[in-house]
């Protein structure tokens, strides 16, 4: 079955530094990938969308690469800031009616 | 301003007791799912509508309805709550889906969440 993972582990960087989030994917090819960002009790909201024949995608100081071969997606956010902090996840869908999410990855930034 | 609308926030109610969680979304969009989120086991979707009167069931649809008679709204219904329905749900939606080219790409627009607990 599809599946896309995250790294659950948290993921805790000094401020200023680029933190680096990991998607992966196993029995499929996805055409687009999704992230999005969700702070704690509230719903996630869309970040960036990638298309598999775009090698790279930016906004802001975000940043998402897609790599088919390796089938991963990577999330930059470059001069992390404490208001980074959140849980970000990526998600594609598997069909018409159905968008997958990973599990999602909590990253916090300390001053 | 464009928004996904859930009521209430906040839920405490006993086993058996009928409750409804109301959406509502504002951008015209034909496709609304429901989703229920737990530690350790991430985004479920329940239920989900790709236009008025079509609904189908998700990844966890037992123990809930939905209905679909207006484009808007989406609610979702638990006729008999149980202890393992308490959970964060969220409601969303978006433009579109379909098997038309550029349709697998539309982000989802999430409601606030409403925290449910049943005793």
């Amino acid at each position: 079955s599809q599946k896309i993972e995250q790294n659950s582990e948290a993921l805790n960087i000094q401020e200023g530094k680029t933190a680096t989030l990991t998607c992966n994917y196993t029995n499929y090819s996805p055409a687009y990938l999704q992230w999005y960002r969700q702070d704690p009790g509230r719903g996630p909201v869309f970040l960036l969308l990638i298309r598999e024949n775009e090698k790279e995608k930016r906004k802001e100081r975000l940043k998402v690469t897609f790599d088919t071969t390796l089938k991963q997606s990577l999330f930059h956010i470059t001069a992390s800031q404490p208001a980074d902090s959140a849980t970000y996840l990526c998600a594609h869908y598997s069909s018409a009616s159905k968008i997958i999410f990973g599990s999602g990855t909590r990253l916090s930034i300390r001053p | 301003e464009a928004q996904v609308t859930q009521n209430p926030r906040y839920l405490i109610t006993v086993t058996g007791k009928k409750l409804t969680v109301t959406c509502s979304q504002n951008m015209n969009h034909e496709y609304m799912s429901w989703y229920r989120q737990d530690p350790g086991l991430g985004l479920r979707q329940i239920y989900y509508s790709m236009n008025v009167e079509v609904t189908d069931k998700g990844d966890v649809p037992e123990g809930y309805k939905v209905s679909r008679k207006e484009k808007r709204n989406f609610p979702l219904i638990l006729e008999s709550p149980s202890p393992n329905q308490t959970s964060l749900y969220f409601c969303a939606s978006s433009l579109r889906t379909g098997s038309a080219l550029g349709s697998y790409n539309s982000p989802l627009h999430f409601g606030n969440g409403t925290r449910l607990t049943v005793t």
